[in-house]
């Protein structure tokens, strides 16, 4: 178990409908860090937040977003969703927001759209 | 930028083998390295990491690695497979002086023959 938690475990709706998916850090980890794992992309970094500010952006869709509220737990929020929107999405976090620090990862929300 | 290639998206060996996982980066400095693990259903556990010094880095369930900066790369060995390394394995870079963002390998996926 890492210390990191993810909800909900999967997810199933329907093409242009909008979801929200949840992630509580470690106990004391400042960063959040999301990604998306599909087949056909393999695990791609999304975005990362530290302390609730936004720090670093991968190759997130304009129709997704993020926040990292004062308590620190995270919410990705997909819009618009498409059938390729279907997807593991992981959140990680660390202590600190360098590349240096070691991510820990939550078990993943397993998204289908349908 | 950062960029990481693992050439073997399959590899098979029998119990009891030798293995080495090839991971290759491109980046102009030494960047931070990392390989993580990831079971099936789970999220990903890092196995070890890189950032200077001794060139063989040991990390956790028998595996080690070496940083070979004249071939750019960060192969994952371990002496000798159990059955329970069947796995997919990420090999990942994080850029020491720009972001702040990890990039993912495309992952290779290890089956152990009994």
């Amino acid at each position: 178990d890492s210390g990191v938690t993810q909800t909900p475990k999967h997810l199933i709706t329907a093409t242009g409908q909008r979801v929200t998916l949840r992630c509580s850090p470690r106990s004391g980890d400042l960063s959040v860090y999301w990604y998306q794992q599909s087949l056909d992309q393999g695990l791609q970094f999304l975005i990362q937040y530290y302390n609730g500010e936004e720090r670093a952006k991968g190759n997130i869709l304009e129709r997704f977003s993020a926040q990292q509220f004062p308590d620190l737990h995270s919410e990705l929020n997909l819009s618009s969703l498409e059938l390729g929107d279907s997807a593991l999405y992981f959140c990680a976090s660390s202590r600190d927001q360098g590349a240096h620090n070691e991510q820990f990862f939550g078990p993943g929300t397993r998204l289908t759209v349908l | 930028a950062q960029s990481v290639t693992q050439p073997d998206i399959h590899i098979t060996v029998s119990e009891g083998a030798s293995l080495e996982l090839r991971c290759n980066y491109s980046y102009g400095a030494t960047p931070y390295l990392f390989w993580y693990v990831q079971s099936p259903g789970q999220g990903l556990q890092l196995l070890l990491k890189y950032f200077s010094g001794d060139t063989l880095v040991q990390g956790i369930k028998g595996f080690e690695a070496e940083f070979k900066r004249s071939q750019s790369s960060f192969n994952l060995r371990k002496p000798s497979v159990h059955w329970s390394d069947a796995a997919e394995y990420f090999c990942a870079v994080g850029a020491r002086f720009e972001t702040y963002k990890y990039i993912f390998g495309t992952g290779t996926r290890l089956k152990v023959l009994a």
